[in-house]
């Protein structure tokens, strides 16, 4: 059984802080990973991928792959209110489906 | 507006009827998903279609789950003899061919099963 796991949170960190999200995967051969972003009541949207070893950078967000270790993380930089949501993180074992984990709850506190 | 659409978006039955759902991707993408997300989970993946083939179907899905994509537009996702632990969001997304990861999901269509 292909896993991807998260700590569902809460995460509560305050403005202007580092949020950091994390998670692991339990399939070696997967190739590709995600980060989405789901408000409550709303669908998932992409905000980061990542193929490779290393990191990502996109604005203020920053992914983190290490396939050694199996492990990807989610860096979110001056954190806002409006950054407050559910994390999922999703990985791909070919390129035609994701596999999602649970999600990492966010509040960001003013 | 040309995301991806579901209908209906609330549906109440009661235990042991059908229901269906309707998705309609955006036009230009090929693949078509069916996920479904129950309250603080991920979306688990139900089947996935490339023009009308179904190519995928996970194996958690019961025989009671019947999806279909004719002519490799729209898709409709059937559950036949509800059951309580069918309810929850069922949601819909579509890629185009050169899958990059990023699923465009539709609102979702929440079913609740009394």
């Amino acid at each position: 059984q292909k896993e991807v796991e998260q700590n569902s949170g809460p995460l509560s960190v305050p403005e202007g802080a580092i949020a950091s999200l994390n998670c692991t995967y339990s399939d070696r051969g997967s190739q590709s990973f995600f980060w989405y972003r789901q408000y409550s009541g709303k669908s998932p949207e992409l905000i980061m991928s990542i193929y490779s070893n290393g990191d990502k950078e996109d604005g203020r967000f920053t992914a983190q792959l290490n396939k050694a270790s199996q492990y990807v993380s989610l860096l979110i930089r001056d954190s806002q209110p409006s950054d407050s949501a559910t994390y999922l993180c999703a990985a791909s074992y070919n390129t035609d489906k994701l596999i999602f984990g649970t999600g990492t709850r966010l509040q960001v506190f003013p | 507006d040309t995301g991806v659409s579901q209908n209906p978006r609330h549906k109440i039955t009661k235990r042991g009827q059908n229901v269906t759902f309707r998705c309609d991707p955006i036009s230009e993408h090929n693949r078509l998903y069916w996920y479904r997300q129950t309250l603080g989970q991920g979306p688990e993946f139900l089947t996935y279609f490339q023009n009308e083939a179904q190519l995928e179907k996970s194996r958690l899905l019961s025989d009671r789950f019947s999806a279909e994509r004719p002519k490799g537009s729209f898709s409709t996702l059937e559950i036949q003899r509800t059951e309580q632990g069918d309810s929850a969001m069922y949601l819909c997304a579509s890629s185009p061919d050169r899958n990059t990861g990023e699923l465009f999901f539709g609102e979702g269509s929440r079913l609740t099963v009394l």
